[in-house]
């Protein structure tokens, strides 16, 4: 069945540093979507990707989508403390499996003041 | 806009007891998630419905696991009987019809302790 990886499974940052988590897919995906959840909380929709190559922005958050539609990549430019919390990737496969989502294990952000 | 509303937010059961777990989706959301979310790790799907109809079970493991969704708006998720591993946050999510395809509005869950 689909797999989705994401790699780290944490990162600790000092304030003001960049962080990056990448999440790899063993198949050519329909469309990607990203998801915080803060600590006692539950996910929280951030963006989805559907074309090959895309780039979207969100103000410090920069997300990719591969050429090959099998990885992406979520950037934070200059963290801050309300960065704090672990953040998904949601791969959804489409064809007879469209609307479901695999997500991946997620990294686990923490943000040193 | 009131979000997903589940209850019971916690629940400690001894093993073997029957548990269920009630989710109000946003008004107008005609697709409904049950996930399971273990310590660590990302949701994982169960159950989706679309409007009354059930779309994927696959991954519901039907000898303890059941879920209605009987006039399309609220659904309840059960456990009978409820075992060791079964200790997880069950969230439940929707979808609007438009919009986003398939983005999805989860509710707080119910953290399930089984002892």
């Amino acid at each position: 069945g689909q797999q989705v990886m994401q790699i780290p499974q944490y990162q600790h940052v000092q304030e003001g540093e960049d962080f990056t988590t990448y999440c790899n897919s063993s198949t050519t995906l329909s469309n990607i979507q990203w998801y915080k959840q803060r600590p006692g909380g539950h996910p929280v929709f951030l963006i989805q990707l559907v074309k090959s190559g895309e780039v979207k922005k969100q103000k410090r958050l920069t997300f990719q989508f591969g050429e090959a539609k099998k990885n992406s990549s979520l950037h934070i430019t200059a963290t801050q403390t309300t960065d704090v919390g672990t953040y998904f990737c949601a791969a959804n496969a489409g064809g007879t499996s469209y609307g479901k989502l695999t997500f991946g294990q997620g990294t686990i952000l923490t943000v040193h003041p | 806009e009131a979000g997903v509303v589940q209850s019971p937010r916690y629940k400690i059961i001894e093993k073997k007891q029957p548990v269920a777990f009630w989710c109000n989706p946003i008004s107008g959301h005609n697709t409904l998630y049950w996930y399971r979310q273990n310590l660590g790790q990302g949701p994982e799907l169960l159950i989706r419905y679309e409007n009354e109809e059930a779309v994927d079970d696959s991954q519901l493991p039907k000898d303890r696991f059941s879920a209605e969704r009987l006039k399309g708006v609220d659904s309840t998720l059960k456990i009978q009987p409820a075992e060791l591993g079964d200790s997880a946050v069950y969230l439940c999510a929707s979808s609007p019809p438009k919009g986003v395809p398939y983005e999805q509005y989860f509710g707080p869950g119910t953290r399930l302790t089984v002892t």
